[in-house]
């Protein structure tokens, strides 16, 4: 069945890289997602992939994903403690049915140390 | 300014009622999602609909209830049977333009019972 996996925490230091990873199983999957959401609040788009990259950079944000593997991830560059948050990575599993359900991992926790 | 709105943010319900979540957007898109996360965990697709008058179930859609008569509206409603009702209730919204299914994410209401 679709099933994403995330680990639970990652402790870093400010200013050090943060890498988060993830694994999915669909590999019919045409988009994977990045999400941030801070405490109380909604789920903030960080990043996506498309299915047919290996890699995305963004600012800060690099998201490598290994279709072979089923692994996505997601490197913080320079972490701050402004991205103490709790990471979501999420496989859009439809392919060709095309239903727009999103499969989310359970998050991981970042805690950014000063 | 355009997005997803969620009202209230706090809601309490007490034995036997129904509630009912609002979820409003004004960004045109065609989809809307409803989500159930629960602390620690994921988030749970509750029911979602790609047009209006049209709505699907989702993986937990037992004791909730929902209606999609106007494409910027997408009410969600716990009624009685719904044993469990209290975690953090998330809407989203998706353009569902050229099979790309992103999802934008309103700001939540945490439902407690009384």
């Amino acid at each position: 069945g679709e099933d994403v996996e995330q680990s639970l925490f990652l402790s870093v230091r400010e200013g050090d890289s943060s890498v988060i990873n993830c694994t999915y199983t669909d590999s019919s999957s045409t988009y994977l997602y990045w999400y941030k959401q801070e405490p109380g609040a909604g789920l903030q788009l960080l990043t996506y992939i498309f299915s047919n990259m290996d890699m995305k950079q963004d600012q800060r944000l690099t998201v490598l994903l290994n279709k072979k593997d089923k692994h996505l991830s997601l490197r913080i560059a320079d972490t701050q403690t402004g991205d103490s948050a709790i990471y979501f990575c999420a496989e859009s599993p439809d392919g060709s049915s095309n239903t727009g359900k999103l499969i989310f991992g359970q998050g991981t926790t970042l805690q950014v140390k000063p | 300014d355009g997005g997803i709105t969620q009202s209230p943010k706090y809601l309490f319900r007490k034995e036997g009622q129904n509630v009912t979540l609002s979820c409003e957007q004004n960004l045109n898109h065609d989809a809307m999602y409803w989500y159930r996360q629960d602390p620690g965990q994921g988030l749970r697709l509750i029911y979602y609909s790609q047009i209006v008058n049209d709505f699907q179930k989702g993986d937990i859609a037992e004791g909730y209830s929902v209606s999609r008569e106007k494409k910027e509206s997408f009410p969600l409603t716990v009624t009685s049977a719904q044993k469990n009702p209290t975690a953090f209730y998330l809407c989203a919204s998706s353009p569902r333009t050229r099979g790309q299914e992103t999802q934008y994410f309103g700001p939540g209401t945490r439902l407690l019972v009384l």
